[in-house]
């Protein structure tokens, strides 16, 4: 069964506070993607990796970095938090040819107070 | 970039009928067309997917189809049940090796009343 598990459910953070969520899959996949899924706004692309220490910004990569040291774990970063960062947040990886299934993890609620 | 636009974004129907959700991208490279489901409190998981170079995919009740020309794709739900109350996401992807991006839409929520 595959997996791609996101550290936390439900985070509470402070404005200013350096935020830190982690993903790990379990799937050898070379892609993986973070994004924010907002109403009426859909999932829309944060960051994303194609292999170690490789990474690509994607539409909205304002206000957050990422971290791929290792092939498994892609982590987001919120250098520092703001009301307007309140969200989902959902990982996702995939193997690299195009045509191939994206497995997303099961997202963390963040609220910055 | 890729932009995928996607209608509508609220969709309600009655058990046994038909729904059709429609898609429009913009870069004419985009190559690989997922669509998304996600209920409530749940994942987002694939339901299908079609790629650029078929015009229409069947799966038991759902089907996809493609339009290259005009840039834009449909899902098609047939005799819908409530258990397909969801949201569902299109996707486009393009490019190849590992460098590619996946854009979704906005998302349409697809109520079926018994």
């Amino acid at each position: 069964d595959v997996k791609v598990t996101q550290s936390s459910r439900y985070l509470v953070k402070r404005t200013g506070e350096k935020v830190f969520l982690e993903c790990v899959q379990d799937m050898d996949h070379e892609n993986m993607f973070w994004y924010r899924q907002d109403p009426g706004l859909g999932l829309r692309l944060i960051y994303f990796s194609y292999d170690v220490k490789m990474k690509e910004k994607g539409d909205i990569p304002e206000g957050y970095s990422v971290s791929r040291e290792k092939k498994e774990r892609f982590s987001l970063i919120l250098e520092s938090a703001s009301t307007n960062q309140t969200s989902m947040y959902l990982c996702a990886s995939s193997f690299p040819e195009v045509n191939t299934e994206a497995f997303f993890g099961q997202g963390t609620r963040l609220t910055v107070v | 970039g890729e932009n995928v636009e996607q209608h509508p974004s609220t969709l309600s129907v009655q058990e046994g009928d038909s729904a059709v959700i429609k898609c429009t991208y913009s870069d004419s490279a985009s190559n690989y067309f997922p669509w998304y489901k996600q209920e409530l409190g749940k994942r987002p998981q694939l339901i299908i997917d079609i790629r650029s170079n078929v015009g229409e995919k069947k799966d038991q009740r759902i089907a996809v189809t493609l339009n290259k020309t005009a840039k834009h794709f449909s899902l098609h739900i047939t005799e819908t049940q409530p258990e397909d109350s969801a949201v569902y996401f299109c996707a486009a992807r393009k490019g190849s090796g590992g460098y590619n991006k996946l854009i979704f839409g906005a998302g349409t929520r697809l109520a079926v009343h018994p």
